[in-house]
């Protein structure tokens, strides 16, 4: 059974930097492509960032380019979001999820980690 | 950006009703449009892809068409497990982007 857990979140001042991984199992993580999707509080669902199966291809939001970086590490299975420079508008609920490659729809999805930006 | 327009926000009905969900995109993404169910503190789960394939272990009373810009997703003989929010997502092209949700509530 696939499983996806976020973790990392947490209460973060303006300004701040958060990592945030998530442990994937009960498939072969390398094979597939990685995304986060968050939702601000109350708010729909945005896509911010995907990584392909081995790393070598990153896409971003213009809205956290230069800001937020993704990564993978396979031997762990093990995605990851660093993000830097934090503001109140990145304040929601942030979801990794798994798309079947080039078709990036949404399979399965890990149960999201908050994070709050506030000082 | 390819923008995703979904309507209408709100839908209250009953228990046995049929309902009807509309998203139009702001470009043509042929049939690469997903439809996704949210409860409440949950995450989002897949019910639709390709715009109309049924993703395994969604009901059969769930059902995706259209092409091109104009989609729809249509719940037949709603159930309580049904009442929750629902969102299309395009994936023609990136950044991948989502419809701004449809709330099923009770009527």
């Amino acid at each position: 059974e696939v499983h996806l857990v976020e973790s990392g979140g947490g209460l973060v001042e303006p300004g701040g930097s958060l990592r945030l991984s998530c442990a994937a199992s009960g498939f072969t993580f390398s094979s597939y492509w990685m995304h986060w999707v968050r939702q601000a509080p109350g708010k729909g669902l945005v896509w911010v960032s995907r990584i392909n199966n081995d790393g070598s291809s990153t896409m971003y939001a213009d809205s956290v380019k230069g800001r937020f970086t993704i990564s993978r590490d396979n031997a762990r299975n093990t995605v990851h979001l660093q993000m830097n420079n934090l503001g109140a508008e990145d304040t929601a609920v942030y979801y990794c999820a798994r798309s079947l490659n080039g078709y990036s729809y949404f399979e399965y999805w890990g149960q999201g980690t908050l994070v709050p930006v506030s000082s | 950006d390819i923008q995703m327009t979904q309507s209408p926000s709100t839908l209250p009905a009953s228990v046995g009703d049929g309902v009807t969900i509309t998203c139009r995109a702001s470009e043509t993404i042929s049939r690469w449009l997903a439809w996704y169910q949210q409860k409440p503190g949950k995450a989002p789960k897949l019910l639709i892809y390709q715009a109309s394939s049924l993703q395994s272990g969604a009901p059969s009373r769930f059902s995706g068409s259209g092409s091109g810009t104009e989609f729809t997703l249509t719940i037949r003989s709603l159930q309580p497990d049904d009442f929750a929010t629902y969102y299309c997502q395009q994936y023609e092209r990136y950044p991948l982007t989502f419809g701004g949700g449809t709330k099923v509530e009770i009527k």
